[in-house]
């Protein structure tokens, strides 16, 4: 089965303190996964693609085949990462399949 | 990046009338569109894929007959909900991709309130 599980709805932490954000999938085949966020009344937006290996706002996502995770991680939070974020697996038809969402606070 | 842009943003409906959404893509050609569904609080429900020019393909358990889907152009894609019930009521969202982008552009989404 196709799945992406994002095991916690809502992250808080502290301004400063590092963060991960936890994704784990089930694809029997290659998979290509990403992370998205969505700001406070804002569109989806592409955070991160595994292929890339890129960081962006200082977040970076390892694909991790043989525990089939793409953990988000960022070593010090800013209040203006406060938002939702979406783990999501694209398969090879190119639908996208997206976890329940973690909403991460970052408090100041 | 590419702009996806969904009209209207929110609409508010009777029960048993029909409501077209509408999906553009404002600078490339889309060649596939998808349509998801948000309830409140949880996460983003393919409901179909639209390739311009053909039917749309339908996820398992989504009433095609219920939710029209029209991609007659590059850069078009509508989405109509026939005789909407209060159920129907969510936030139903688009996105579009060429076939040599790797990424997926997403609309604004539209919020559909059936009363």
């Amino acid at each position: 089965a196709q799945r992406v599980t994002q095991p916690e709805k809502l992250l808080s932490v502290f301004k400063g303190a590092p963060v991960e954000l936890k994704c784990n999938y089930s694809y029997s085949g290659s998979p290509e996964l990403f992370w998205y966020v969505q700001y406070s009344r804002q569109r989806l937006q592409l955070l991160l693609r595994h292929i890339s290996r890129e960081s962006i706002k200082g977040f970076t996502a390892d694909l991790n085949k043989g525990e089939t995770s793409f953990h988000l991680k960022k070593p010090f939070a800013q209040e203006e990462d406060s938002a939702m974020y979406y783990c999501a697996l694209r398969t090879g038809t190119y639908k996208y399949i997206f976890g329940t969402g973690t909403r991460l606070k970052v408090l100041a | 990046g590419a702009v996806v842009s969904q009209h209207p943003s929110w609409v508010i409906c009777k029960s048993g009338t029909s409501v077209k959404i509408e999906c553009r893509s404002l600078d490339f050609q889309a060649t596939t569109m998808f349509w998801y569904r948000q309830f409140p609080k949880q996460s983003l429900m393919l409901m179909a894929t639209s390739n311009e020019g053909s039917k749309a393909t339908y996820e398992q358990g989504v009433e095609k007959d219920k939710f029209l889907i029209n991609h007659a152009s590059l850069t078009l894609s509508t989405l109509t909900v026939t005789s909407a019930h209060p159920e129907d009521s969510s936030f139903y969202i688009c996105s579009a991709r060429t076939p040599t982008n790797t990424e997926a552009f997403f609309g604004q989404g539209t919020r559909l309130t059936v009363v």
